[in-house]
């Protein structure tokens, strides 16, 4: 069936640093591509999207770029902030305009 | 413009009992769907509703869960005879139209002793 797979589990960085996560999905199909933002005892809140027409997006200190040939996105924080630290969630769309599928998280810690 | 709200933010439950779990979308608001999260993973699709229709069902298991979305009043997620494998963080999500860009609730963390 659809997967997504994201990579790594946690990382921690040093505040100011950069930090890169990454997702491969599995659905040639798939045409949008969002990244949640979860704190703890929080819902997901969406950072960034995108969609397939598009190779890379940004909004200030995010960006999300994407590869459709290799069927994989990656989302990019630079200069990273304490308030950055949060597990991070990216998806895929598949079958329909609403379901999408989950990566299984990255812990971001953010080391003063 | 209030969110979208979710109540109870925690409620725990014995096996066998009953969890209603309630959800409010945001004002203007129509579309509502469920996920269900376990520790370190991520959501998992449930249920998607408009008022008065279940659109698509196809993540929430045949027995013991059933949800509705009336004309009036919140989305309500029921789970009959809880057992803990249902502990687990439940979340709703609502959109104005049918649409990927979802707005998440704070989550209903569902506790089955």
């Amino acid at each position: 069936g659809e997967n997504v797979e994201q990579h790594p589990s946690t990382l921690s960085v040093q505040e100011g640093d950069s930090a890169v996560i990454k997702c491969t999905y599995s659905d040639s199909a798939s045409n949008y591509f969002p990244w949640y933002k979860q704190e703890l005892g929080k819902g997901p809140q969406l950072i960034i999207d995108i969609r397939s027409n598009v190779g890379e997006k940004k909004d200030q200190r995010i960006a999300v770029t994407l590869n459709k040939t290799a069927k994989h996105f990656s989302l990019h924080i630079t200069e990273t902030q304490p308030e950055d630290s949060a597990v991070y969630f990216c998806a895929a769309s598949i079958r329909s305009n609403y379901q999408l599928i989950w990566g299984a998280g990255t812990k971001l810690i953010i080391k003063p | 413009n209030a969110g979208v709200m979710q109540n109870p933010r925690h409620l725990v439950r014995r096996r066998g009992q009953e969890a209603r779990l309630r959800c409010s979308p945001m004002k203007g608001h129509s579309h509502v769907y469920w996920y269900r999260q376990l520790p370190e993973e991520g959501l998992k699709f449930m249920v998607y509703l408009q008022k008065e229709n279940i659109i698509d069902e196809s993540g929430m298991p045949k027995e013991r869960f059933s949800a509705e979305f009336p004309k009036e009043g919140p989305s309500i997620l029921r789970i009959q005879q809880v057992v803990r494998g249902d502990s687990a963080a439940y979340f709703c999500a609502s959109s104005p139209q049918q649409d990927y860009e979802q707005y998440f609730g704070p989550g209903t963390r569902l506790t089955v002793t």
